[in-house]
């Protein structure tokens, strides 16, 4: 089946302890992207990758870090979690376009954060 | 940067009845696509369209590209309690980055 996975789905930590959210997907797509949701602000991209090792900002970068080894894997990572960056993120997948970015994204589950 | 605009930010109708939403641009779109997110789930894209003027139906759902790409609107007909959840609009504009709304909550009274 095709699809996005995330781990975990849910995650309660402390400031300032280091976290992972993994990302796979197993379409073969160029394309992975990191959004996080919060009551107001609709979806808002954090990072992107259109290919393994290329990465880029978003439009709410800071704090966050990602990386692209593999085509299937895009982890996020949260050196130090602050307060603020409690949420909702998911992860998207998608073939990549004719421009270079991405149409059709597929989105994982989503990852509940809470940093106390 | 390129915004899209969706209101109201809720919309509560009775089963059976048909809902139109709305999603606009101060700037010119190439692509628009309508997305639903369950309670609980990540967002599922529902239409994409890709030229000006195209209607595209999914079932109940009939989305359509406005012809001044500006615009794009989502109708959904005989709605139903599973039509429930939240309503992205999203797009492409002149930097070919997908942009999208802040969304629509959906309550569908029995």
């Amino acid at each position: 089946e095709a699809q996005v996975t995330q781990n975990p789905r849910y995650l309660i930590t402390v400031t300032g302890k280091k976290l992972t959210v993994t990302c796979s997907q197993n379409m073969n797509h160029e394309y992975m992207s990191w959004y996080r949701q919060d009551p107001g602000l609709g979806l808002r991209q954090i990072y992107y990758s259109m290919n393994v090792e290329v990465t880029d900002k978003g439009d709410v970068p800071e704090g966050y870090k990602v990386s692209r080894k593999e085509k299937r894997n895009f982890p996020l990572i949260l050196e130090s979690p602050s307060p603020n960056q409690t949420s909702l993120y998911f992860c998207a997948s998608s073939l990549k376009s004719w421009t270079g970015f991405s149409y059709e994204q597929y989105f994982g589950p989503g990852t509940r954060l809470t940093v106390t | 940067g390129q915004q899209l605009n969706q209101s109201p930010q809720s919309m509560f109708i009775q089963e059976g009845e048909d809902v139109s939403m709305n999603c606009t641009s101060s700037s010119i779109f190439n692509t628009w696509l309508w997305y639903k997110q369950d309670p609980g789930e990540g967002p599922v894209l529902l239409i994409a369209l890709y030229k000006a003027g195209e209607l595209t139906s999914n079932g109940r759902l009939t989305a359509q590209f406005g012809t001044t790409r500006k615009d794009s609107f989502l109708n959904i007909s005989a709605s139903i309690p599973s039509d429930v959840g939240i309503y992205f609009c999203a797009g492409t504009g002149a930097n070919s980055k997908l942009t999208f709304g802040k969304g629509i909550t959906l309550s569908v009274r029995p």
